[in-house]
């Protein structure tokens, strides 16, 4: 197992348009988190899942924001009509829900840029 | 609502030096987690270290030590020899243990180790 990874590396898009970004976690890990992180700030929880049940969603997760983990193994966030603030690092990270408390595994992060 | 406070945005320190980094927090909770992470540039997120609130024996790994004050609410973080590699930005965590395990961030520190 490489780790928690995260595709696309970096997004360019226009605003108004639509974006995927696709997380594939450590496989044994039934915990998902997704973080948002914007420039000259920490890493702000967004959401995150046990196996493929969604158990907690920010207020920072607008209704232009989806995220699903289909039988629980990878995960997507999807941003629909992009704006200019969405611009920031999208962080994944996972853990097993019984050890979570020790930390998380976090991704290497997509970087949207949307102009 | 628990808040995380970096107050240190920059600092520097010479190879083989010792530094560190500064962490306040507040909360009303009495058990919780506090970590350190490393972000390197362009890489992922690193744990680096945790302490549980109720222990109150200071965590140590290796060249990482942290000072954790709880009436205080402060968790600092030392680095000894200090090496090149440690260059990265450094955030502290908070992590309220109540089953959801997630994090607040505080806004980071950049530390750049210089030869």
């Amino acid at each position: 197992d490489t780790g928690v990874s995260q595709n696309p590396r970096h997004k360019i898009t226009k605003r108004g348009q639509n974006v995927t970004f696709r997380c594939d976690p450590i496989s044994e890990h039934n915990r998902l988190y997704w973080y948002r992180q914007t420039l000259g700030q920490g890493p702000e929880f967004l959401t995150y899942f046990q196996n493929e049940a969604q158990l907690e969603k920010s207020r920072l997760l607008s209704d232009r924001f989806s995220a699903e983990r289909p039988k629980g193994s990878f995960s997507t966030l999807e941003i629909q009509r992009t704006e200019q603030g969405d611009s920031a690092m999208y962080l994944c990270a996972s853990s097993l829900a019984a050890t979570g408390g020790y930390g998380y595994t976090f991704g290497s992060g997509t970087r949207l840029t949307v102009v | 609502a628990q808040t995380v406070t970096q107050s240190q945005p920059e600092m520097s320190v010479q190879e083989a030096e010792t530094v560190t980094l500064s962490c306040t927090y507040d909360t009303s909770e009495n058990n919780y987690y506090l970590f350190w992470y490393k972000q390197p540039p362009s890489r992922q997120m690193i744990l680096v270290i945790r302490q549980e609130a109720y222990k109150q024996q200071n965590a140590t790994e290796n060249r990482f030590s942290v000072n954790f004050q709880k009436a205080a609410k402060s968790f600092s973080l030392k680095i000894s020899d200090s090496q090149l590699g440690d260059t990265a930005m450094y955030f502290c965590a908070f992590m309220n243990p109540s089953g959801t395990y997630k994090y607040i961030f505080g806004t980071g520190t950049r530390l750049k180790v210089l030869a």
